[in-house]
């Protein structure tokens, strides 16, 4: 089992819609989850942080985070088409300093 | 100012040469990182370094020697690199361990021939 999955996609949405981008982790004592956007050929952005349980707002973005289930998420509200980019999830074991990164989501939001 | 800094940012080198990669940052993090990520992969961690000292190495071959200079530098030193070393190499930092954010520099674009 990979330490953090996520599904590859590519995801398709069009211009204004919810993108939901989904992942899951296999370290129970996980304690901190970062969501990336990563356009090609670019290094990756942090666009969100999240450590508790529940839903994290910032601007259209909201992280979600269960860790009951070991599931994070990430919506896109109003997507854009410069929204179109790789999503990472990122997970940091509890007091550790290694960031394991999933595959990533490719995000395409069509107009 | 989330900057890391990342010199050259493309690189092309042969198998026989030696060449090093530079990171900066001034945030006052205490924990850098080098990743390699190769096209359409996830970065994955070569090393990290936490109050100048080696505490991670994800069994990297020993052609890639990380050094640590001080708190605010991190250099990546390569030496006889294969072809299948070329790929986009990403220096990161945060402000220590645990639960903080890492940021990442532009990268440095490598190819070996």
């Amino acid at each position: 089992q990979k330490e953090v999955e996520q599904n590859s996609g590519p995801l398709s949405v069009p211009e204004g819609a919810i993108a939901s981008l989904n992942c899951t982790y296999s370290d129970r004592g996980s304690q901190s989850f970062f969501w990336y956007r990563q356009y090609s050929g670019k290094s990756p952005e942090l666009i969100m942080s999240i450590y508790s349980n529940g839903d994290k707002e910032d601007g259209r973005f909201t992280a979600q985070l269960n860790k009951a289930s070991q599931y994070v998420s990430l919506l896109i509200r109003d997507s854009q088409p410069s929204d179109s980019a790789t999503y990472l999830c990122a997970v940091r074991p509890g007091g550790g300093n290694k960031l394991t990164f999933g595959t990533g989501t490719q995000l395409k939001v069509e107009l | 100012d989330t900057e890391v800094t990342q010199t050259p940012k493309h690189l092309v080198m042969g198998m026989t040469n030696k060449k090093s990669l530079k990171c900066e940052q001034h945030m006052g993090h205490r924990a850098m990182y080098w990743y390699k990520q190769k096209a359409k992969k996830p970065p994955e961690l070569m090393f990290v370094y936490s109050y100048e000292k080696l505490s991670i190495n994800e069994s990297v071959p020993s052609r890639f020697s990380p050094e640590c200079p001080n708190s605010s530098l991190l250099n990546l030193h390569l030496h006889a690199l294969q072809p299948e070393d070329s790929a986009l190499y990403l220096c990161a930092s945060s402000q220590g361990a645990g639960s903080s954010e890492a940021f990442f520099g532009q990268g440095t674009r490598l190819t070996v021939v």
